[in-house]
């Protein structure tokens, strides 16, 4: 059974402050994913990974950053978090590759930024 | 404007009953992709429908794609309670498989 998880699994931050959200996945795949959720926007591709150290932005990646410090984990960084920035974050773990593959999701992580 | 969108924002239906979601895209695919969200989790697969087939079944699930109208539906038979979650459409970008681009979702009620 796939298994991604996610830490943690909620956190209210302050603004401008500093927030790291953990991926890990048991998967062996090589591609991971960062998504963020907001009401009546489905989900949007902020950064995602094919390799271990190395990361490619998505459609918003501006204010995010993320890190892939090996295969199976894959962080994102809010350095100067926002308002703006409160949404539901989702990790995902892919086989990737030209022909669609399916990808396979944490369980979230609600950020809250007061 | 979407690449990828469900055609209706919220549906319901009574338990047993069957119900079909909608989905229009605007880009050549390689696949789509039906996936379920319940409350509180994180999106499932239920369905990859490839761009050379035209139906695809899963159970109570049938997919099917017209690429000819950019198009796709999921429909559920014999819906139960527990079916009862958000459903999105994705679709990939051409020679990019690897990144999908989701749509909004349709909001699924069953009601016992």
């Amino acid at each position: 059974e796939a298994a991604v998880t996610q830490s943690p699994r909620s956190k209210v931050a302050v603004t401008g402050g500093k927030v790291t959200l953990s991926c890990h996945q048991t998967n062996n795949h090589d591609y991971m994913y960062w998504y963020r959720q907001d009401t009546g926007h489905g989900l949007r591709l902020i950064h995602y990974s094919y390799v271990a150290d190395s990361t490619e932005k998505g459609d918003i990646p501006d204010g995010y950053k993320a890190s892939r410090p090996s295969q199976e984990n894959f962080s994102l960084i809010l350095e100067l978090a926002s308002l703006s920035q409160t949404a539901v974050y989702f990790c995902a773990s892919g086989t990737g590759g030209v022909n669609q593959d399916t990808q396979y999701f944490g369980p979230g992580t609600r950020l809250l930024v007061l | 404007s979407q690449l990828a969108e469900e055609n209706l924002w919220a549906l319901s239906v009574h338990e047993g009953e069957s119900v079909t979601v909608n989905c229009s895209y605007k880009t050549s695919i390689t696949a789509l992709q039906w996936y379920r969200q319940k409350s509180g989790e994180g999106p499932a697969q239920l369905i990859l429908i490839r761009s050379n087939e035209r139906e695809k079944r899963n159970g109570r699930l049938r997919a099917t794609l017209d690429t000819s109208s950019q198009s796709s539906s999921l429909s559920i038979t014999a819906t139960r309670c527990e079916d009862t979650a958000v459903y999105f459409c994705a679709t990939d970008r051409g020679n990019m498989g690897y990144k999908l681009t989701f749509g909004t979702g349709t909001s699924l009620l069953v009601d016992p």
